[in-house]
């Protein structure tokens, strides 16, 4: 079955610096993968997906995600960190016998300190 | 564009009370679904259509009911409201394939 894990459920860094929230998936067909971004109280908002046209997916607010079918990995990464970036990520991957059904992984928190 | 709207976006129930969370969408989607979100568990899937007439159970559908009469609307019936059910909901709409959802604001549910 296909599904996702997020390791780490918080993860803090400093402004500026590197941001890496970890995904790996298991499927045993190429997968779509997503990232979404939900702040306080709002709904979950879609920041990027890959659907094997390139392995580099550019998102939106400057975030990135490379997947890596060796490390069975989808990591979302972003160079500088900005106090606004403070919210919960999720990473989603689309069941592949379903054209609707998409599975979230339990989500990561993600801090920034001034 | 309105996009997916939830109503409401409060609710208290009493244990064993009925209720339906609506949603509605207005971008023509085909595929819809519902979300529950709790602590540390992150979105779990209750159920989801593929287009008016047919809808499919998720990763938890006991205690929840769903009918799509129309591309627009999802309805979400719970049928005897438990304390278990306490949570966030979330509706979200697709035009499926490579496309993600576009999600709802959301419902917190309060079961006492």
């Amino acid at each position: 079955a296909q599904s996702v894990t997020q390791l780490g459920s918080h993860v803090s860094v400093s402004e500026g610096a590197l941001v890496l929230l970890r995904c790996n998936y298991s499927s045993s067909v190429p997968p779509y993968l997503f990232w979404y971004v939900q702040y306080p109280n709002q709904g979950l908002q879609l920041l990027l997906k890959y659907t094997s046209a390139a392995t580099l997916v550019k998102g939106i607010n400057g975030f990135e995600a490379e997947f890596k079918k060796s490390e069975t990995s989808f990591h979302l990464t972003k160079p500088s960190a900005h106090m606004s970036d403070a919210a919960e990520y999720f990473c989603a991957v689309r069941i592949y016998s379903s054209a609707s059904k998409i599975i979230f992984g339990s989500g990561t928190r993600l801090s920034i300190r001034p | 564009n309105a996009g997916v709207t939830q109503t409401p976006k409060f609710q208290v129930l009493k244990t064993g009370q009925s209720m339906t969370l609506q949603c509605a969408q207005d971008m023509n989607h085909e595929y819809m679904s519902w979300y529950r979100q709790d602590p540390g568990m992150g979105l779990r899937l209750i159920h989801y259509s593929v287009g008016a007439g047919i809808t499919d159970q998720g990763e938890v559908p006991n205690g929840y009911n769903v009918s799509r009469s129309t591309t627009e609307d999802f309805p979400l019936r719970l049928l005897s409201a438990a304390p278990s059910q306490t949570s966030v909901y979330f509706c979200a709409s697709s035009l499926g394939g490579v496309n993600g959802y576009t999600f709802g604001s959301g419902t917190r549910l309060t079961v006492v």
